[in-house]
């Protein structure tokens, strides 16, 4: 299985940079998903890394360090609208292959 | 195009009832998942199809939970009966392969939201 963890909440105002952790331990690794998912929605994809490295995607970005079990999502400009959950999934590379396992979610908070 | 789509969106029962929940995926994608996700937590796999077949479904409780994708198209989760501790949000969700790599990534909808009195 996996073990994934990540802050349960942060606060930041808008227009400012925030960056989420996320530490995993796993028995097979095969990449990392950052979902957002509002209150009452569905998550929604933001960022897959298998590689070491940062990836970025307009006012998101999300670092992968394998060696380190260790991710982070970068958000920039913040939005009230990026007020959301934050969930970091790893999947599994074993018998399950294809299997997401996410942690419990990053409650983000952004104050005008 | 349609994204993942779940039915309904609310449901209330009484403990000892059985309830079900139904999907039909993006067109296209050969695979399904269940997920459970409880208030503050993750979604948690139930079971995960791939065309008719399931292909990983070691964390549904086969006691109560049953699921089914007759045609490898849209999918029923079913609990009978339900109890207390049932009460979360069931999520759909659907990718083209369950495969590695990059454009296989799972898309939600957005869920059964389950009260059990």
């Amino acid at each position: 299985g996996q073990n994934i963890d990540q802050p349960t909440e942060m606060t930041a105002t808008e227009g400012a940079i925030v960056q989420i952790n996320c530490t995993y331990q796993t028995s097979g690794f095969n990449g990392l998903f950052w979902y957002q998912q509002h209150a009452g929605e569905a998550p929604t994809f933001l960022s897959y890394n298998v590689l070491d490295g940062l990836e970025e995607k307009g006012r998101f970005s999300s670092f992968l360090s394998r060696s380190k079990g260790y991710s982070y999502l970068l958000l920039k400009e913040l939005q009230m609208k990026d007020s959301a959950s934050y969930l970091c999934a790893v999947r599994d590379r074993g018998s399950t292959l294809g299997r997401l396992y996410f942690g419990r979610g990053t409650q983000l908070t952004v104050w005008p | 195009e349609a994204g993942v789509v779940q039915s309904p969106r609310y449901k209330i029962i009484e403990k000892k009832q059985p309830v079900a929940f139904w999907c039909n995926p993006i067109s296209g994608h050969n695979t399904l998942y269940w997920y459970l996700q409880n208030l503050g937590q993750g979604p948690e796999l139930l079971i995960r199809y791939e065309n008719e077949e399931a292909v990983d479904d070691s964390q549904l409780p086969k006691d109560r939970f049953s699921a089914e994708r007759l045609k490898g198209v849209d999918s029923t989760l079913k609990i009978q009966p339900a109890e207390l501790g049932d009460s979360a949000v069931y999520l759909c969700a659907s990718s083209l392969t369950s495969g590695t790599g990059w454009g296989n990534e799972q898309f939600f909808g957005p869920g059964t939201r389950l009260t059990v009195l």
